[in-house]
């Protein structure tokens, strides 16, 4: 089975810290990505990276960065964090050509105070 | 920009029923929608339409794509309390970069 894992599944930070959410799968996917959830918003594209080192802005990249220095790891920043990031942060991951089968992570929920 | 409206945004019926999920949408260069069911968690796939009028099935859940009108319905019939759950709608466009685009989602509640 496909294993999509975050680092955490609450986070509370303060405005201002720089915020660090991992992704991790371990079914050597090309394809990551970051979302991020909001009630009566669904789910919005932050990033996504369709290989090592690569990276593509999604819908609403401002205020976050990625890294993909490792193929299995998916890493989105926060440089410095403020309350309207408060969210629930999604992960994904698929295989290049398949991006039907988006498997998700279980969620990062992060509030910002 | 890419858009996908999802409508009811919340439903409630009783078990045993059937509900129909409505899911729009307006994409450059369309290649996919997909639908998705979240319960707790994360999202997980249950179709993906490419062409018109083709039925896909799978147990109690369908689902049919309209590329004229721009639309996409999941029918669910007999539902039963673990249907409940969020449905989300999502298409792929953009010259086929895999990145998709997500509707709100319908809150579908199944009461016993």
């Amino acid at each position: 089975d496909v294993k999509v894992t975050q680092s955490s599944r609450y986070l509370v930070k303060r405005t201002g810290e720089k915020v660090f959410l991992e992704c991790v799968q371990d079914m050597d996917h090309e394809n990551m990505f970051w979302y991020r959830q909001d009630p009566g918003l669904g789910l919005r594209l932050i990033y996504f990276s369709y290989d090592v080192k690569m990276k593509e802005k999604g819908d609403i990249p401002e205020g976050y960065s990625v890294s993909r220095e490792k193929k299995e790891r998916f890493s989105l920043i926060l440089e410095s964090a403020s309350t309207n990031q408060t969210s629930m942060y999604l992960c994904a991951s698929s295989l290049q050509g398949h991006q039907e089968t988006q498997y998700f992570g279980p969620g990062t929920r992060l509030l910002v105070l | 920009e890419d858009k996908v409206v999802q409508s009811p945004l919340s439903l409630v019926v009783h078990e045993g029923d059937t509900v129909t999920l409505n899911c729009s949408y307006e994409v450059t260069n369309f290649r996919s929608l997909l639908w998705y069911k979240q319960e707790k968690k994360a999202p997980t796939f249950l179709f993906m339409l490419t062409s018109s009028g083709i039925e896909k099935k799978s147990g109690r859940l369908s689902s049919i794509l309209d590329k004229k009108e721009l639309f996409s319905i999941l029918n669910i019939t007999a539902t039963q309390t673990g249907d409940s759950a969020v449905y989300l709608c999502a298409v792929e466009g953009n010259f086929g970069n895999e990145k998709l685009t997500f509707g709100t989602g319908t809150r579908l509640t199944i009461i016993p």
